[in-house]
């Protein structure tokens, strides 16, 4: 079926430490989003990236739509990044997003 | 702050009870989503609404229902509550309809059923 899956889905790191978290998918996309939550439970939109590269400070992310699978990249992590990153997409058949089981993030100091 | 609005942030109530989330989108986003965050069903999609209308269902029970008003504003009601409905509830919203439009994110709605 269709399908969205996080890679790990666990992650240690000390701060500074550079990270590579996957999502793979299954279907053609519209719509490809990362989310982080917080631990307050919040949903922060980091980028909306169905193809292509962005960066944002920190944080990168790549999108291969054609091989159905999109990177983020963390860089010099800080102990305020810990939370659980989600990779979210609209397949070209719907309109909601279909979350992936995240990929839950410790940056211990 | 994404600009999109949920009250209340917390809501605890008893089995068999009836409740209503309710949701104000960003200024200008016509289209309205529900999503439901459990610890064994993780975020699902519930519904879509754009412009006062219904567009898409998702794994939404029957005992759920939703509405959006012509002010966009949008209302979540669940009614004959289960300990299984505890959950954090998500509403988005977008510009548009279609499958191309950034989703932004509500602070969520906490519910506990005791």
């Amino acid at each position: 079926g269709i399908q969205v899956e996080q890679s790990p889905p666990d992650l240690i790191l000390q701060e500074g430490a550079n990270s590579t978290l996957r999502c793979n998918f299954s279907d053609s996309v519209n719509n490809l989003q990362w989310f982080h939550q917080n631990p307050w439970g919040q949903l922060i939109n980091l980028f909306y990236i169905p193809s292509g590269t962005k960066q944002n400070g920190r944080l990168s992310a790549t999108t291969v739509a054609t091989e159905r699978y999109s990177l983020l990249y963390i860089s010099s992590s800080q102990t305020t990044d810990s939370g659980v990153y989600f990779c979210a997409v609209v397949f070209n058949s719907g309109y909601a997003l279909n979350f992936g089981k995240g990929t839950s993030l410790l940056v211990t100091p | 702050d994404s600009g999109v609005t949920q009250t209340p942030k917390h809501l605890i109530t008893a089995t068999g009870q009836r409740v209503t989330l309710r949701c104000s989108p960003r200024s200008g986003d016509l289209s309205v989503y529900w999503y439901q965050q459990s610890l064994d069903q993780g975020l699902q999609f519930l519904i879509h609404y754009y412009n006062g209308e219904e567009r898409a269902k998702g794994n939404i029970l029957e005992r759920f229902s939703a509405q959006q008003f012509p002010d966009l504003h949008s209302e979540l009601n669940l009614s004959s509550l289960e300990l299984g409905d505890s959950a954090l509830y998500f509403c988005a919203s977008s510009a548009g309809h279609g499958s191309y439009n950034e989703q932004f994110f509500g602070p969520g709605t906490r519910l506990t059923v005791l």
